[in-house]
């Protein structure tokens, strides 16, 4: 069974709309993250967050806003789509924040926008 | 920040061969540096990591080289199979800090 479940897997949006990806791990793990996978760019890390706290937010953008309900939640919304946004979205988590811990993946949200 | 030179964005070697991956980084703080493996279609597992203070690991037919003068690291892959095929991502990070992952590497294994 997957340990991180990320929903939905694969979605189709319209420009200037607004989504949701939803994140729960499963691990007991203290830390979550949001990376994004893009054809033009390499796995880029987009926020992490520990204990529920922000700790590290590399978007320039504030369409993109992590939110977390839960300590094994970090779901990400995003407004005003656009074609650019396409791309898969990864969710991880690690056992504590910071570098040196192990990152677990989630399966990816693969957003397309039109 | 850091940057992640990943050299190789393809490779294709037979079975059995060894393959070997390079990458880059350029802060010298950073301290850890992870693989991770992407099947087509799937999502990244780590395979194996080395911290700055050693310079090989191995895990089964799998090391990890680490030059900190160079400011290089590298994976090896023994006695390839076709399953080791994928995509590799390297990454670096310094403690407490995100991390930096490389633009990945397709390994073809030809049996």
């Amino acid at each position: 069974d997957p340990k991180i479940i990320q929903k939905p897997k694969y979605l189709v949006a319209v420009t200037g709309s607004e989504k949701i990806l939803i994140c729960e791990q499963y691990l007991g793990h203290n830390a979550m993250y949001w990376y994004r996978q893009s054809a033009k760019k390499p796995l880029e890390f987009m926020f992490s967050y520990s204990y529920q706290k922000l700790m590290d937010n590399q978007t320039a953008s504030s369409r993109f806003q992590p939110q977390s309900s839960k300590k094994n939640h970090l779901d990400l919304q995003i407004t005003a789509l656009k074609p650019d946004d396409s791309a898969t979205y990864f969710c991880a988590s690690s056992q504590e924040g910071g570098g040196g811990n192990t990152l677990y993946f989630g399966e990816g949200s693969r957003l397309i926008v039109v | 920040g850091e940057k992640v030179e990943q050299h190789e964005s393809t490779l294709s070697v037979r079975e059995g061969d060894s393959a070997v991956i390079n990458c880059t980084y350029t802060d010298t703080a950073s301290s850890y540096f992870p693989w991770y493996k992407q099947e087509a279609g799937k999502s990244l597992h780590f395979v194996i990591d080395i911290r700055s203070n050693v310079d090989r690991k191995q895990s089964q037919r799998l090391i990890v080289l680490l030059d900190k003068k160079a400011k290089r690291f590298s994976l090896h892959i023994t006695a390839t199979q076709p399953e080791d095929s994928a995509i590799y991502f390297c990454a670096a990070s310094k403690l407490g800090y995100k991390l930096t992952f490389g633009t990945g590497t397709s390994l073809l294994v030809d049996p």
